[in-house]
């Protein structure tokens, strides 16, 4: 079936660090990927998208780059802020699916 | 702007008990969903709505009912809560069940004694 696989966390790192999580992911064709972010207290929100193979999103300084090849959407940020501290899940959805198949998300922690 | 409203924020049951987790949403959305939010394991869905008056089973529906009352509103029942059924739990609503645009709530966090 359908899965999603992320780095485990948590993931602590410093203010203006580069930031990369990964993810990789298990489907039949050509599904969408995403990111979505959760900040603490709140619902989850969508990131950024990509829907085919070598697409790009990015949104808020993060990128992700849907590579076919290697089954992988890792997310990346150049220099990241105590802002962006929040838990990160990466998703997908197989085309004439109905669900997303989220991944069991990734605790990230910036410290001044 | 309201988006998805969850009510309540805070539950504490004891087993066997019930109650029902409220969800609206003011989009004019077409599906609704709940989830399931556990340390390690993501979110996962319990039931969803693709349309008013339509309901089906995600992945792990076990114990748990949902009502589509009208457009607007989701409902989920605990007919006996049990210990396994703590958790955090999150309606969201997308315009149509294809879009994966999803709108969460703020979340309800449910523990059972």
């Amino acid at each position: 079936g359908n899965s999603v696989t992320q780095m485990e966390g948590p993931v602590t790192l410093s203010e203006e660090a580069f930031l990369t999580i990964n993810c990789t992911y298990t489907a039949t064709g050509y599904p969408s990927l995403f990111w979505y972010v959760q900040y603490p207290g709140e619902g989850l929100q969508l990131l950024l998208k990509a829907t085919k193979a070598d697409d790009k999103g990015s949104n808020k300084g993060f990128e992700a780059t849907y590579r076919k090849e290697t089954t992988s959407f890792h997310l990346e940020k150049g220099s990241v802020q105590v802002s962006d501290s929040a838990v990160y899940f990466c998703a997908l959805v197989k085309r004439g699916a109905q669900k997303l198949v989220f991944g069991q998300g990734t605790r990230l922690t910036i410290n001044p | 702007n309201a988006g998805v409203t969850q009510t309540p924020k805070f539950q504490v049951l004891k087993t066997g008990q019930s109650m029902t987790l409220q969800c609206a949403q003011d989009m004019n959305h077409n599906s609704m969903y709940w989830y399931r939010q556990d340390p390690g394991m993501g979110l996962r869905l319990i039931y969803y709505s693709a349309s008013e008056g339509t309901t089906d089973k995600g992945e792990v529906p076990n114990g748990y009912n949902v009502s589509r009352l009208n457009k607007r509103e989701f409902s989920l029942r605990l007919e006996s809560a049990a210990p396994s059924q703590t958790s955090v739990y999150f309606c969201a609503s997308s315009e149509y069940t294809q879009d994966s645009l999803l709108h969460f709530g703020n979340g309800t966090r449910l523990t059972v004694t």
